[in-house]
């Protein structure tokens, strides 16, 4: 498999279940991304691992949890989410430091309904 | 606070151009990046302008102005492929990027 995977495309969940978010990167790249798109609002970045060291998003509720086991691996854990969280997850990679601009390669994203 | 403008949506013909405008205000600049997002799809890099002009990409440019604050892509010869969001997006002095809402485009034969 080449670029960006995530499982599963789509999550029906009811607000007292718990589920995981998967996404893998075939590139090389050295951090990895999640991304909240809600529809007709910008892109909200939720958690960044880069070089091993984790950045967030301090509005992020803790219903969500990240883990990032290796350089090619994240997952988003859920946990007793909401209705409002339903929206479509994308996960990103990209290369940071060198020169040149750092090019984020998303996946297809999961699409998450929470009832 | 940081903040980008592009339209909501915007209607074209196969065939003709269209230029899809985006306003950022930032807190320092490091870049401005285009993404094209067809529906049920991943956002997929289109191009990046970190110095005032234009740059070309087959039938895609796109303007940078640094001192207006405005950059634009062009879309030439449209065809229905090109129906999709576009997403601006700016690179503060953090290197955080900070994002538009998306246009979505609509082409019609």
């Amino acid at each position: 498999e080449t670029g960006v995977t995530q499982t599963p495309r789509h999550l029906v969940m009811g607000m007292t279940n718990k589920k995981s978010l998967k996404c893998e990167q075939h590139l090389g790249h050295n951090a990895m991304y999640w991304y909240k798109q809600s529809a007709k609002k910008p892109l909200e970045l939720m958690f960044v691992y880069s070089l091993e060291e984790r950045v967030e998003n301090n509005s992020v509720p803790s219903r969500f949890s990240p883990e990032c086991p290796n350089s090619s691996h994240l997952f988003l854990h859920l946990h007793t989410l909401q209705p409002e969280d339903s929206a479509l997850y994308l996960c990103a990679s990209s290369q940071k430091g060198g020169s040149g601009a750092n090019v984020l390669t998303f996946g297809a994203g999961s699409r998450l309904t929470v009832l | 606070g940081q903040n980008i403008d592009q339209p909501t949506e915007m209607t074209a013909t196969e065939g003709a151009i269209v230029q899809i405008n985006c306003t950022y205000q930032t807190s320092g600049f490091n870049g401005l990046f285009w993404y094209q997002q067809h529906a049920g799809e991943a956002p997929t890099f289109l191009s990046y302008n970190v110095l005032d002009g234009l740059e070309e990409k087959g039938r895609f440019s796109s303007f940078l102005s640094r001192s207006k604050g405005y950059s634009y892509l062009l879309l030439k010869e449209l065809q229905m492929k090109d129906s999709a969001s576009y997403l601006c997006a700016c690179m503060d002095s953090n290197y955080q990027l900070i994002w538009g809402a998306g246009t979505k485009l609509i082409i019609k034969p």
